[in-house]
């Protein structure tokens, strides 16, 4: 089982490019989750998902979309990034519904000059 | 809404001496706690749950509820301690749906020998 992996692994926009995220899981897990990593601030969640085709905002979703057409997989998208997205994103998972441990992945650094 | 708070950035100790990292949350219902751990170059990873009462690596975490706290303790401190350590909260799962994890700001450790 390779668990939880992301594309690319590193990554460097010009403001007002755009990008997506890949995040792959191996593990059949229903949740999935998008957070973004800064400086003192913790993880602040961005987007999740609760299943296939469902798709819901965290605390921080502005200027991001996601999708997750199918299970293993979830998305995260930056229309036109911007440099106060800089920052490294990591993806979880988790089983189901219940209070179970979150997996989370390498992470992606990407910085936006 | 839900907060969790890790008043130290940085903890310097040296091998062999007790650590105690702070958390603090505050949250209407009934919580679980966790500590996460991520080591230099690795993805973060759960180091302990409030529900399972277990010591791992040494480590233990006690759950107050009248101080709304879990502080992380580990009585002789070792140099692979040395990492980032997050407290988050997973909110009741009946009323807070995806299982999301609010995390605090995190404390990184450094255990000089």
């Amino acid at each position: 089982n390779a668990g939880v992996t992301q594309t690319p692994k590193f990554r460097v926009l010009k403001t007002g490019q755009s990008m997506t995220l890949l995040c792959a899981q191996d593990m059949n897990h229903e949740y999935m989750y998008w957070y973004r990593q800064d400086p003192g601030m913790g993880l602040r969640l961005i987007h999740y998902s609760v299943g296939e085709g469902t798709t819901a905002k965290g605390e921080v979703p502005d200027g991001y979309n996601v999708s997750r057409l199918k299970k293993q997989n979830f998305l995260l998208g930056l229309e036109s990034a911007a440099p106060s997205q800089t920052s490294v994103y990591f993806c979880a998972s988790n089983p189901r519904q219940g209070r179970y441990e979150q997996y989370f992945g390498p992470g992606t650094r990407l910085t936006v000059t | 809404a839900q907060r969790v708070t890790q008043p130290e950035k940085l903890l310097s100790v040296f091998k062999g001496a007790p650590v105690e990292l702070k958390c603090n949350y505050s949250y209407s219902g009934s919580p679980e706690l966790f500590w996460y751990v991520q080591y230099s170059r690795q993805r973060l990873q759960l180091l302990l749950r409030h529900i399972s009462r277990e010591s791992i690596k040494g480590f233990t975490a006690d759950l107050n509820k009248g101080e709304t706290s879990f502080h992380l303790k580990k009585p002789f401190a070792q140099e692979e301690d040395s990492a980032m350590y997050y407290c988050a909260l997973s909110g009741d799962s009946f009323i807070d749906a995806g299982n999301k994890l609010t995390f605090g700001g995190g404390t990184r450790v450094l255990v000089k020998p």
